[in-house]
């Protein structure tokens, strides 16, 4: 079946600027999260939203970002007034309901801030 | 939260040589995954540790979860350049808490 998809893949934009990453999770998938990876790093968790329980934005690093998911399915990551420092790779995933079930990533949005 | 520290942070080794990777936390862990990023790719699930000792293979991959479930390590036996990538631990509360990856390249 269709594995977990993000749009756009590349995103260039100027600082100041917002954007808007998109997430499709994985059909049936009520858990999802979003990451950022900058070059070489490890995962830094943004986000999580599991059903229609409040998310938990604690990795959220400052106010310009903010994640909403519609009807338990797609997901979008914004960041307002980017910032160099946000060019990084965000990563989503999505996994069964449940504790410890298997995290699958999409193949991510590489985030460039001129 | 759990946070994991992973070491080393990058190994280089030969082709054929073995590689070591370990995944600490100073509390204990429910259970632990393993995920395997190749240069460029995303994070790919390797397998999930559950039980206190438990060690489970995958060909040349051997996991452990240590005893006191604070631990874990993968072990790769006899390198080869298709084990290149950077290899996570990950504690699942449900909220998933990676290690900062251990970055493995093989020399062929």
């Amino acid at each position: 079946g269709a594995g977990v998809s993000q749009s756009p893949s590349n995103k260039v934009t100027e600082k100041g600027k917002d954007v808007e990453l998109r997430c499709d999770p994985i059909s049936g998938h009520t858990a999802l999260y979003w990451y950022r990876q900058s070059l070489g790093q490890g995962l830094e968790f943004l986000i999580y939203f599991q059903g229609n329980s409040a998310p938990d934005k604690s990795g959220l690093p400052s106010d310009r970002f903010s994640a909403e998911r519609t009807g338990g399915s797609v997901s979008t990551l914004t960041i307002q007034r980017t910032q160099q420092e946000d060019s990084a790779v965000y990563l989503c995933a999505s996994s069964l309901p449940g504790g410890g079930r298997t995290q699958y990533f999409g193949p991510g949005t590489r985030l460039l801030v001129l | 939260g759990q946070q994991v520290m992973q070491i080393p942070q990058y190994q280089h080794v030969q082709e054929g040589e073995d590689f070591t990777t370990y995944c600490n936390s100073s509390t204990t862990l429910s259970n632990i995954q393993w995920y395997k990023q190749r240069p460029g790719g995303h994070p790919v699930f390797l397998i999930q540790l559950v039980k206190s000792g438990e060690v489970k293979k995958q060909k040349r991959l051997t996991f452990q979860f240590g005893e006191a479930k604070k631990n874990s390590s993968l072990h790769i036996t006899a390198t080869q350049t298709t084990d290149v990538g950077t290899y996570f631990c990950a504690s699942v509360t449900p909220k998933f808490y990676f290690g900062s990856g251990t970055k493995l390249n093989v020399k062929p």
